[in-house]
């Protein structure tokens, strides 16, 4: 069965740092690239950043370049989202989320995890 | 970046109604349109992906269509398990990008 358990999320004042991880099983972690996707409260569905399975191609939308920085350890089946320089606005969910096929990268999200809140606020 | 808008953002329905939300895409993403579903304090759930193909373990009440810069997601006999709200999103380019939401209510 795959599963995605996310940790790390908390309170945080503005302007601090909090890395984010992703522990998975029931797959072969390594073959898949792997996604964030955030939730402010109450709001829709934004998209953090991807990499892709072996290679090392990463993503970010250009509002987030900069402060974020997604990565991997295979070895330890588990993804990261490091985030610095935190805003009020970064104030979420976060989810990770498996991309649905194998090999290469964009595909839809199939598996999510439960998701880990973060609030940034003094 | 490629905006997905959604319509309407709010649906009030009944069980057993047939319903259709609408996505649209500022520019072509040819079928590359994923739908998800999701509930209050819960992760999104994928039902369609290449804009008409059913996820796997997904009722067959529901089906997508379109291709381009227009979409649509039917639920054919509303069940009460399918009030929550509902997300398109086009995975043709980066950055991703999700529609705002569709929120099905209960009439």
């Amino acid at each position: 069965e795959v599963q995605l358990v996310e940790s790390g999320g908390g309170l945080v004042k503005p302007g601090g740092s909090l890395r984010l991880s992703c522990a998975a099983s029931g797959f072969t972690f390594s073959s898949y690239s792997m996604n964030w996707v955030r939730q402010a409260p109450g709001k829709g569905l934004e998209w953090v950043s991807s990499i892709s399975g072996t290679l090392g191609y990463i993503n970010y939308p250009d509002s987030l370049k900069g402060r974020f920085i997604i990565s991997r350890d295979n070895a330890k089946n588990s993804l990261y989202l490091q985030m610095n320089s935190l805003r009020a606005e970064d104030t979420a969910v976060y989810f990770c989320a498996r991309d649905q096929a194998s090999g290469g990268t964009g595909w839809p999200f199939d598996y999510w995890g439960q998701g880990t809140l973060v609030t940034v606020s003094s | 970046d490629i905006q997905m808008t959604q319509s309407p953002s709010t649906l009030s329905a009944s069980v057993g109604d047939r319903v259709t939300i609408t996505c649209r895409a500022s520019q072509s993403i040819s079928s590359w349109l994923a739908w998800y579903q999701q509930k209050p304090g819960k992760a999104p759930k994928l039902l369609i992906y290449k804009a008409s193909s059913l996820e796997s373990g997904v009722p067959s009440r529901f089906s997508g269509s379109g291709s381009g810069t227009e979409f649509t997601l039917t639920i054919s006999s509303l069940q009460p398990d399918d009030f929550a709200t509902y997300y398109c999103q086009q995975y043709n380019n980066y950055p991703v990008t999700f529609g705002q939401g569709t929120k099905l209510e209960i009439k």
